[in-house]
Parts: C-alpha cells; structure tokens; sequence
C-alpha cells in the first residue's frame, strides 16, 4: 500500500480557498485517492475520490498531477464548519480500499477561524 | 433509511471488566469494519467481517479482542478484561460490497478507569 504525507495542521479563515496537499510517492498504478472529512465526536465521511487530473464535486475539487505522486483537495470558501480531520487515502480498490480495509494516517486537522 | 448506528455512544468500564460495542449496519448492507481511533491518533483498521464469516482481522490484538457477525443482529466488537490502554474512540463502517463506499457510524467512546 502507498504510504500517504500530509500536513499535522492548517489554519484558514472564512471564505478563503484551502489547499491540502497529500504525497504518494509509490502510488501503483491500479491506486485511486480518495480523501475522508471527519469531525469531532463523528466517524468520517467520504468527501472525493479520482485517479487522474480533476475531479470536482458539490463539496471540493481533488486535483491529481499526471505523474500522480501527490494530490491537492481543494476547499472553495470555507467556513468555520469546514473545521475538521482531512484524511488522504490510497486504495487498490475503488474508494481507497484494499480488501475492504481503509488505511488512515494522522490526516490534517484544519481550523477555520471567522 | 437509518445509517450505520453504534451504541453506546459512550461507554465506561473499570480495569478488568468486558466492553461490548455494538454495531448495526446501514440496511442492505453485509460488509461491516471496525477501526479504533486512539487520542491524537488517526483510525486503525481493526478487523472486516460478513456476515457469518470473519474476512480479514490482521489489526486485531491477539488477545482479548474478538468480533463477531452473526446471521441476525447487529455486529459486535467484544473486549474481555479492559485495561487503561483500549480506552478509545471504535468506530463502525458498514458497506454493500468490498469495493462499495463505506459508512461510517458516530462510534464508541470507551473509557477504562
């Protein structure tokens, strides 16, 4: 399994745009990165998953370089409920799972602050 | 339709006694996982069960740690003889299938005192 790096912790405020950027150095080629949110006192949720280039969805966009050894989800204007874990996760399978297992790492806490 | 319900929310147990977790999948759903989630940690994959059948339980301690799925009733997560240490969040995924999203539950909070 490719191993993930990411960011201990990020601050932003209100309305700006965040960037979290995951390195996977040794992703393989069957590998599709998917990124969790998770908040105090919850279990996570799925925000996006792709494989190559640009994925965008109602909550975020996930870019993916073409030699796909790292990735950036992409928060457009946050707000204070954006405070949260962001995990990034790479899987086999789809949705970042390998044998139905979902390695998670320390993932980034992001604090919004008004 | 319900998603993946956990209970207790909370759950306090003193040195020694047995914690049992509960885990009732979202319906329609056979795939059930269990992480735990130590203070300041990210989640750690536990063990993957259908029902009936334990699939992978590679990130189960050895001893004093069991899951079980059975035909009726919800999965549970069973840990005899708690000490300081297991004092953490555990939480639940159900899913349809392997390569299906996974759901998460609002988890456990199991504290040994």
């Amino acid at each position: 399994l490719a191993k993930t790096t990411q960011p201990i912790s990020m601050d932003s405020y209100e309305g700006q745009e965040v960037n979290i950027t995951c390195s996977h150095n040794n992703i393989a080629t069957n590998d599709y990165i998917t990124w969790y949110q998770q908040f105090p006192s919850q279990g996570p949720r799925f925000i996006i998953q792709g494989y190559k280039t640009k994925v965008t969805n109602e909550v975020a966009s996930l870019f993916i370089p073409a030699d796909r050894k790292s990735s950036t989800l992409s928060l457009p204007r946050v707000s204070l409920s954006d405070t949260a874990v962001y995990y990034c996760l790479v899987g086999e399978k789809n949705r970042g799972s390998t044998l139905g297992r979902l390695y998670f790492g320390r993932g980034t806490q992001l604090t919004v602050w008004p | 339709n319900a998603g993946v319900m956990q209970n207790p929310r909370h759950l306090v147990r003193r040195r020694g006694q047995e914690a049992r977790l509960r885990c009732s999948p979202m319906k329609g759903h056979s795939h059930v996982y269990w992480y735990r989630q130590l203070p300041e940690e990210g989640l750690k994959f536990m063990v993957y069960l259908q029902k009936e059948n334990i699939i992978d339980e590679s990130g189960m301690p050895k001893e004093r740690f069991s899951a079980e799925f059975p035909k009726e009733g919800p999965s549970i997560l069973r840990i005899q003889q708690v000490v300081r240490g297991d004092s953490a969040a555990y939480f639940c995924a159900s899913s349809g299938g392997m390569n299906t999203e996974a759901f998460f539950g609002q988890g456990t909070r199991l504290t040994v005192v």
